[in-house]
């Protein structure tokens, strides 16, 4: 696609419950971003992949999130067990290498309930 | 954490000028500014970055004091349609990763 395609744009769940949010980057960049978005807050890093590096898992905030990338494209971001405090846009960027501009998805709103 | 520090708010007319400074008094040599901008619900959008020499592009011009201490974006006329939050990030190119978001400046083009 001509832009990077996140999925689904909303999401509602009850708390407790496992969510996946995907992404499908720009085809041919390595580099893949997750940032989370609280209501009125600024974005917050989650984890960055660039090509067959190790991630940069620096910013999940608990063992409750995690992230994978599959054959270098999709991603993958699931939260276990789902807080009220995980309600936020979780955005996922993707730039054709490392160090290269960072083009953004639409989001997804995730809301716990 | 963020290396940037912006003024939360401002206005401007719609038609005018709109000046947004950002302060990056750490700034390394080998590091880049660059812009984003965040409407309403919508990803962050790229704007421009520089280095040290001012640049121009369709949507705006950025301006880097000699000592790349500070900087300014420019967009030139203003419409309503630029009202949203403005972010300024200092980046090493080529080999960075993560983009560091302030809590910006959020832009109101007033009609």
């Amino acid at each position: 696609g001509a832009g990077v395609s996140q999925s689904p744009s909303n999401k509602v769940t009850e708390k407790g419950k496992d969510v996946e949010l995907r992404c499908d980057p720009i085809s041919g960049h390595t580099a893949l971003y997750w940032y989370r978005q609280s209501l009125g807050q600024g974005l917050e890093f989650l984890i960055y992949f660039q090509g067959n590096s190790a991630p940069d898992k620096s910013g999940l905030p608990s063992d409750r999130f995690s992230a994978e990338r599959t054959g270098g494209s999709v991603s993958t971001l699931t939260i276990q067990r789902t807080q009220q405090e995980d309600s936020a846009v979780y955005l996922c960027a993707s730039s054709l290498g490392a160090g290269g501009l960072a083009f953004f998805g639409q989001g997804t709103r995730l809301t716990v309930v | 954490d963020a290396k940037t520090t912006q003024p939360p708010s401002m206005d401007c007319a719609e038609g005018r000028a709109a000046n947004l400074p950002c302060n990056h008094s750490t700034i390394s040599g080998n590091e880049y500014v660059y812009w984003y901008r965040q409407i309403h619900s919508q990803g962050p959008q790229y704007i421009i970055h520089g280095l040290k020499n001012n640049e121009t592009n369709e949507m705006a011009s950025l301006i880097i004091t000699e000592d790349r201490k500070s900087s300014t974006l420019i967009l030139p006329h203003a419409t309503l349609r630029d009202t949203a939050v403005y972010y300024c990030i200092v980046r090493v190119a080529h080999t960075g990763n993560q983009f560091y978001f302030g809590t910006g400046t959020s832009l109101t083009v007033i009609p």
